[in-house]
């Protein structure tokens, strides 16, 4: 089967460098992506990463090791708007159409 | 110009009631998902739809039923409700499965 694995909580301070990791376990794998979610709003689109590497997209940066079944989602210049919830997924092995996501990573950015 | 809309945003209602869901996106986005959120946050995939192809989530009890009138639209009937039920309901869209395009979100109350 398939799973995701992220921590379910980190906190920090306004300013700081927030790493959230997750790992996963997929028979069938095409790429990880990042959605954030604050509270009562929805999952917003973050990023994808489908080879090896850092991708950076302003303060957000994405990393991914395939060998590993790791990537991790790095928050840089933390600002309080950040505090939401993070999720890390992959695509559905069997139907390919939809995502798998892992649990949740619930930020709390405090000043 | 929202992209992808869900109505109503709440519904409250009794056991052993049907209810629907209404979903449309504006993306010309070929494929709909609906997800369902549970109270710990976990997101998890019930229905895609893809040119008219559904495809089920075993896990998803025969109560909750998908139609699709167009293709820009995706609406949920569930009849039957139950206390389970309560969640809140995403409908997403994409063109690509990594990158989803999700509503405000339906949140559902079942007393």
């Amino acid at each position: 089967g398939q799973s995701l694995e992220q921590p379910s909580e980190v906190t920090a301070v306004e300013g700081a460098i927030v790493q959230i990791n997750c790992t996963y376990q997929t028979s069938g794998f095409y790429g990880l992506s990042w959605y954030q979610q604050h509270d009562g709003g929805a999952p917003t689109f973050l990023s994808y990463n489908a080879l090896d590497g850092l991708e950076e997209t302003g303060r957000f940066s994405s990393f991914l090791s395939r060998s590993d079944s790791y990537g991790y989602l790095l928050l840089q210049e933390l600002q309080m708007k950040d505090s939401a919830s993070y999720f890390c997924a992959v695509r559905d092995e069997f139907k390919t159409t939809a995502l798998i996501f892992g649990k949740g990573t619930t930020l709390s950015v405090s000043s | 110009d929202t992209a992808v809309s869900q109505t109503p945003k709440y519904l409250v209602t009794q056991m052993g009631n049907d209810k629907s869901i209404k979903c449309e996106q504006n993306l010309g986005h070929d494929t709909m998902y609906w997800y369902k959120q549970d109270s710990k946050k976990f997101l998890k995939i019930m229905f895609s739809y893809n040119n008219k192809e559904l495809i089920i989530n075993e896990t998803v009890p025969n109560r909750f039923s998908p139609k699709s009138p167009d293709k820009a639209h995706l609406n949920l009937h569930i009849n039957s409700l139950e206390l389970g039920d309560s969640a809140v309901y995403f409908c997403a869209s994409s063109s690509t499965e990594e990158t989803q395009y999700f509503g405000p979100g339906t949140r559902l109350l079942v007393l």
